[in-house]
């Protein structure tokens, strides 16, 4: 029973054009969202986050965009870039009752052509 | 500033010998997080500790699986016997007063071939 989903295990994209990775979520408790990039034999690292008061959330060329009412949350990237290829986590999680871990979604690698 | 320290980078072992995975959290976080990656069931929450404390081992698979965090500057996950199923990526996290805009730092994790 996967909450969180990324159904585009792979996405490749144009230097300079537009990157968009989706996630959906299934837990309507979900208040929190953030999405990590990870490079090969590298951990995780935190790249922005949305609360559900938001619809959107900006960050240089990263913006995360929220839609509660399709449970659906998107990162795009503008213009992007090489060294964007790597795989992206959609991650989850319920702060209003408790810390509750962060639910992830299984990833999607991103490679950027140049 | 040293981010979180996970330690060995690298373990092949053969089935039915224990297996010690070892991290150290940043300094000052109260949170610490043991997750194993795998890419049939991607990034996996098996154990999480507060100030030292377990507060959910739901994750963990089997009870061949155990964790502990004698102080808080290091905490080991330990697989006893290991089975070949046990091959992922295991990665150690910590944070700092869990909530808020109060992201998990992660390790740069164990990668564990059982043989």
């Amino acid at each position: 029973d996967q909450q969180v989903k990324q159904n585009s295990p792979s996405l490749s994209v144009q230097e300079g054009r537009i990157s968009i990775l989706n996630c959906d979520y299934t837990n309507s408790m979900f208040d929190y969202f953030l999405w990590y990039k990870k490079y090969p034999a590298e951990g995780p690292t935190f790249l922005i986050s949305i609360s559900s008061i938001k619809d959107k959330n900006e960050d240089g060329r990263f913006t995360v965009f929220l839609n509660k009412s399709a449970k659906h949350l998107s990162l795009h990237i503008v213009p992007s870039q090489p060294g964007d290829s790597a795989v992206y986590f959609c991650a989850a999680s319920n702060r209003n009752s408790g810390n509750t871990p962060l639910v992830f979604g299984k990833g999607t690698r991103l490679s950027v052509i140049a | 500033d040293a981010g979180v320290i996970q330690s060995p980078r690298h373990e092949v072992t053969e089935m039915g010998q224990e297996v010690t995975l070892r991290c150290k959290p940043i300094s000052g976080h109260d949170y610490l997080f043991w997750y194993r990656q795998t890419m049939m069931r991607g990034l996996e929450l098996l154990i999480y500790f507060n100030n030292n404390v377990p507060i959910d081992d739901s994750g963990m698979p089997e009870d061949r699986f155990s964790a502990k965090m004698p102080n808080a500057s290091f905490s080991t996950l330990k697989i006893q016997p290991s089975e070949p199923r046990d091959s992922a990526v295991y990665f150690c996290a910590s944070s700092f007063r869990w909530g808020g805009n109060q992201p998990q730092h992660f390790g740069d994790g164990t990668r564990l071939s059982i043989l």
